[in-house]
C-alpha cells in the first residue's frame, strides 16, 4: 500500500520567516511529486511539481526532492499571512501510477 | 483558456439515493480524475478516465462509477448513498493520462442525510 506522510500541524511561522513543510513517501518507484495549497472550503491549487533530485525554485517557493531518502519538502520564504492554508503533498508514477495525496499540513502565518 | 468546472456546487441527498456529479475538463486536457475528500483528510483517488476509457481505480466499491464523453467532460455516479459518502468531490483534469499535472475544479460538496 503506497503511503504519503505529512505532519498534520498546525505549523505556526512568524510573518517574514521561512516555512518548511515536509513529506515522506513509501513507494521507491515514485517519479513525480507535487505540492498543492488548499484554502479552507476551496479546492487544491497547484504550487509546484518536481521530478528530479535537488531543488526547484519558483518565486518564494522552493521544492526539494531526495529520492534516496524518499523525502520531498516545500520551503516558503518571506511567509505572508495569505500563505496560511493546508499544504498537500502528492506523489505519482510508482507501481500502479495512481496519484496519492498526503493528509496535508496546516500552516498558520502569524502576523 | 477555460478552467475545470464542476456542477452542482452543493448537493443534499438521503441515504439510499443515487447522485450524478459532472465535470468539464480544462481546454485541451484529455484526462479526468475524480477524488473524494473527507473533512480533515487529503483527497482520495476514486478513478481516472483517459480518452473515454477508465485508466485506473482506487479502493472504492462498484457503486462508484463514471464515464467520460467525447468532449472529455466526465460524470461520477454514486448509487445507494451512505452517510460516509458525505464529502467534497473533486475533479481534476490533465493532459496525457497518469503522467500529467492535474488541475482541480472547485468541487461538489455532497451531504448525505
Amino acid at each position: 500500500q503506497k503511503e504519503v506522510e505529512q505532519n498534520s500541524g498546525p505549523l505556526s511561522v512568524p510573518e517574514g520567516a521561512i516555512a518548511s513543510l515536509n513529506c515522506t513517501y513509501s513507494d521507491r518507484g515514485s517519479q513525480s511529486f507535487f505540492w498543492y495549497r488548499q484554502y479552507s472550503g476551496k479546492s487544491p491549487e497547484l504550487i509546484m511539481f518536481i521530478y528530479s533530485n535537488g531543488d526547484k525554485e519558483d518565486g518564494r517557493f522552493t521544492a526539494q526532492l531526495n529520492k534516496a531518502s524518499q523525502y520531498v519538502s516545500l520551503l516558503i520564504r518571506d511567509s505572508q499571512p495569505s500563505d496560511s492554508a493546508t499544504y498537500l503533498c502528492a506523489v505519482t508514477g510508482g507501481r500502479d501510477d495512481k496519484i496519492i495525496f498526503g493528509k496535508g499540513t496546516r500552516l498558520h502565518i502569524l502576523p | 483558456e477555460t478552467g475545470v468546472t464542476q456542477s452542482p456546487t452543493h448537493l443534499i441527498k438521503t441515504r439510499g439515493q443515487q447522485v450524478t456529479l459532472r465535470c468539464s475538463s480544462q481546454s485541451g486536457h484529455n484526462t479526468v480524475s475524480w477524488y473524494q475528500q473527507a473533512l480533515g483528510q487529503g483527497p482520495q483517488f476514486i478513478f481516472q478516465y483517459y480518452r473515454e476509457e477508465e485508466n485506473g481505480r482506487g479502493n472504492f466499491p462498484p457503486r462508484f462509477s463514471g464515464l467520460q464523453f467525447p468532449n472529455y467532460s466526465s460524470e461520477l455516479n454514486v448509487n445507494a448513498l451512505e452517510l460516509d459518502d458525505s464529502a467534497l468531490y473533486l475533479c481534476a483534469s490533465s493532459l496525457g493520462g497518469a503522467e500529467g499535472t492535474q488541475y482541480f475544479g472547485p468541487g461538489t460538496r455532497l451531504t448525505v442525510l
